[in-house]
């Protein structure tokens, strides 16, 4: 089974430009996540999507962040304008149902994001 | 959300067993023990999970205190595969709140 695609895996940019990243979840999971990690921390949840609908973003910075879920499969994380405080590696996971409590979340390798 | 409080780092030797503890000791009845795993430069993946009883899976054991107020995972026999940051959540919903965890590093 192949596991969550993320790409790019590696992306460098100057403060002020524009960033896309991609996910592709585990074929038939309904639901997924976008996490940030900053270096020496856990990761910390920005948004969860359920199917195409959003079911948490409350830790993701709107002013400059946003996601979608198209087609309750792919998604898109964006950041615009980056910040340096948005060095990070961003990770993406999907998990079968609901996103209960013991349902669990598999994750992508990251993009590990520098801005300059 | 419920704290958990892990050492900062462990150290093993191949082979040998692991016991990686997690004090929760303001943790709620509904509240899931799960563990998560890090390896360096991937994503975290899932180990292990359980609420009131010990389990044991492929990967590990996890062995929960009668009170729930603490809990151990068990790596039988560490591997140099297995230096990874260890991450001890509680979980009541869908969130997995991950904290700094504990890097275990195992030495030949």
């Amino acid at each position: 089974e192949a596991g969550v695609a993320q790409s790019p895996r590696y992306k460098i940019i100057e403060k002020r430009q524009s960033v896309a990243f991609w996910c592709n979840p585990i074929s038939g999971h309904a639901t997924l996540y976008w996490y940030q990690q900053i270096l020496g921390q856990g990761p910390k949840l920005l948004i969860q999507f359920q199917n195409n609908g959003v079911v948490d973003d409350s830790q993701l910075p709107k002013d400059r962040f946003s996601a979608e879920r198209l087609k309750g499969v792919d998604s898109t994380l964006k950041i615009q304008p980056a910040k340096l405080e948005d060095s990070a590696v961003y990770l993406c996971a999907s998990s079968l149902g609901g996103g209960g409590s013991t349902d669990t979340q598999y994750f992508g390798p990251g993009t590990r994001l520098t801005v300059l | 959300d419920a704290k958990t409080t892990q050492p900062n780092s462990m150290e093993s030797n191949e082979e040998e067993p692991v016991h990686l503890p997690c004090n929760h000791s303001t943790i709620s009845g509904t509240d899931y023990i799960h563990w998560y795993r890090q390896l360096p430069s991937q994503g975290p993946e899932y180990v292990i999970h359980g609420l009131t009883s010990n389990v044991n899976n492929r990967m590990a054991s996890l062995a929960i205190a009668e009170d729930r107020k603490s809990s151990t995972l068990i790596l039988h026999r560490a591997t140099l595969r297995d230096a990874a940051v260890y991450y001890c959540i509680l979980r009541p919903d869908y969130k997995l709140s991950f904290g700094a965890g504990t890097t275990v590093t195992v030495r030949a």
